[in-house]
C-alpha cells in the first residue's frame, strides 16, 4: 500500500491556460474522489468515480472542469481556461470497501496568476 | 440540507493540557461522523469515525470523540496534547462518502 499519489504537488499557471492534475489511488480501491479545498475551508466534493464510471458531479464542477478515469485506475482532472478563482488545493481520495474511510493524497496546489 | 459547523477557527493550548474541539451538525437522520487531521503539506488523515453503536469512539493518537444525538454534536477530545498534535482538524458528516460534508476546520496551536 503506497497510498494515494497526486502530481504535481504545486502548479502555477497564468489565467486562461489549461492545467491537468493526476491522481493514482491505492491500487485495489475502485472508488476515487476529487475534492477542492480553499484557504480557511474544509474540502468540498467535486466528483467521484466507481471504476471508470463517473457517478456524480457537484454543481461546483463547471463546464471548464473535466475528470476522467479511463481504465479505472488513475484519474485526471483538467481545468480549461483557468481563472483566479480556481486557485485552491485539489485533493484526491480513494475508497476501499463501500463507505469505508477515505484515503487522501497530499493534494495539488494550484495558483492562477 | 446537511451542514457541519466547527465554531472555533483557531485554538491554542499548552502542551500537556486537555483539548476539546467542537463539531455540530445538521442532518436528516443519524449520519456517519468523522474527524480528520491535516498537517501542513500533508493529506487528510482519519482520526476516528462513528457509524453506530457505542457513542464514545476511540481513535488514533489518543483521540476520542463522543456522539451526542440530543445536541447534534460530535466533539473531539484528547486528555493531554503533544506538540506534534498541532495541525488543522476537520469534522465531516455524511450518509456516504459522495455525500460527505466537511466543516471549515479548527487550527490547533500547541504552546510549549
Amino acid at each position: 500500500d503506497t497510498g494515494v499519489s497526486q502530481n504535481p504537488r504545486h502548479k502555477i499557471t497564468k489565467r486562461g491556460q489549461n492545467v491537468t492534475f493526476r491522481c493514482d489511488p491505492i491500487s485495489e480501491h475502485n472508488r476515487l474522489y476529487w475534492y477542492r479545498q480553499t484557504l480557511g475551508q474544509g474540502p468540498e466534493f467535486l466528483t467521484y468515480f466507481q471504476n471508470e464510471a463517473q457517478l456524480e458531479k457537484s454543481r461546483l464542477l463547471s463546464d471548464r472542469f473535466s475528470a476522467e478515469r479511463p481504465k479505472g485506475s488513475f484519474s485526471t482532472l483538467e481545468i480549461q481556461r483557468t481563472e483566479q478563482g480556481d486557485s485552491a488545493m485539489y485533493l484526491c481520495a480513494s475508497e476501499g470497501a463501500r463507505n469505508s474511510p477515505l484515503h487522501f493524497g497530499n493534494g495539488t496546489r494550484l495558483t492562477v496568476t | 440540507a446537511q451542514s457541519v459547523t466547527q465554531p472555533d477557527i483557531h485554538i491554542t493550548v499548552s502542551e500537556g493540557a486537555s483539548l476539546e474541539l467542537r463539531c455540530n451538525y445538521s442532518y436528516g437522520a443519524t449520519p456517519y461522523l468523522f474527524w480528520y487531521v491535516q498537517s501542513p503539506g500533508q493529506g487528510l488523515q482519519l482520526l476516528l469515525k462513528y457509524f453506530s453503536g457505542d457513542t464514545l469512539v476511540q481513535g488514533i493518537k489518543g483521540f476520542e470523540a463522543e456522539f451526542k444525538r440530543s445536541q447534534s454534536s460530535f466533539n473531539l477530545r484528547k486528555p493531554s496534547v503533544h506538540w506534534s498534535d498541532a495541525a488543522e482538524y476537520f469534522c465531516a458528516v455524511g450518509a456516504n462518502n459522495n455525500d460527505m460534508r466537511f466543516g471549515a476546520g479548527t487550527r490547533l496551536t500547541v504552546k510549549p
